[in-house]
């Protein structure tokens, strides 16, 4: 087994900030996802790596930056965050068998407010 | 239009009775997950599906891919069994792969 952690649990920003988010796993998986979940709806992907200092862009990358420094963890940033937003943000990661993805396992997420 | 259909998205079950929540994908799903999502907002694993069927305990899940559904089964609904209920899937994604989730079946249930 293995666990996901997220940090910090809370975060509340100011608009036009940039905001960093971290996400440490030690499954030794291979593939790391960071996820954007908004009140009452699904998960959308906006950023996931296969590997360290891989970076693949989701749906959702736009406004958001992301990081692998090394097999075990992955950063995400808001490059400036929207005044009244509020979502949050879930890391998973996954082995890699050829093409396909193995099943995904998810952290506690982060809750961002921004003011 | 919404690539994992789920439904119902709400449910309302006494304690003891059964029903099932379903998925429907308009991509080519390799695999399945499904998850219950808690008050904390924690993301729990029940399911990890090639097609076929699994069970564990009073939770039964099949997924098939011919005709590209997926169900889950809740025999003899308990408290704890309420929450938000996700299915994802697996497929091809801008020349990977990425799970690709629907919006959730919250299901309460009373005694």
């Amino acid at each position: 087994g293995g666990i996901i952690t997220q940090t910090p649990k809370f975060l509340i920003g100011q608009e036009g900030q940039k905001l960093t988010l971290k996400c440490q796993q030690n499954f030794n998986h291979d593939t790391m996802y960071w996820y954007r979940q908004d009140s009452g709806k699904g998960l959308r992907l906006i950023y996931y790596s296969i590997t360290e200092n891989d970076l693949q862009k989701g749906d959702l990358s736009e406004g958001y930056d992301a990081s692998r420094e090394k097999k075990s963890s992955f950063s995400l940033t808001v490059t400036s965050a929207q005044k009244n937003e509020m979502a949050v943000f879930l890391c998973a990661s996954s082995h890699r068998t050829g093409l396909n993805y193995a099943e995904q396992f998810f952290g506690p997420g982060t809750r961002l407010t921004v003011l | 239009g919404d690539k994992v259909k789920q439904s119902p998205s709400a449910l309302s079950l006494q304690e003891g009775t059964n029903s099932a929540l379903r998925c429907n994908f308009s991509i080519a799903a390799t695999t399945v997950q499904w998850f219950l999502q808690n008050p904390r907002g924690s993301l729990i694993n029940l399911f990890y599906l090639v097609p076929g069927t699994k069970e564990n305990g009073r939770l039964k899940s099949t997924f098939n891919s011919k005709e590209s559904y997926s169900t889950l089964h809740i025999r003899d609904a308990q408290l704890e069994d309420s929450g938000t209920y996700f299915c994802a899937a697996e497929a091809a994604y801008q020349g990977g792969r990425a799970l690709i989730f629907g919006t959730g079946t919250t299901v309460s249930v009373s005694p």
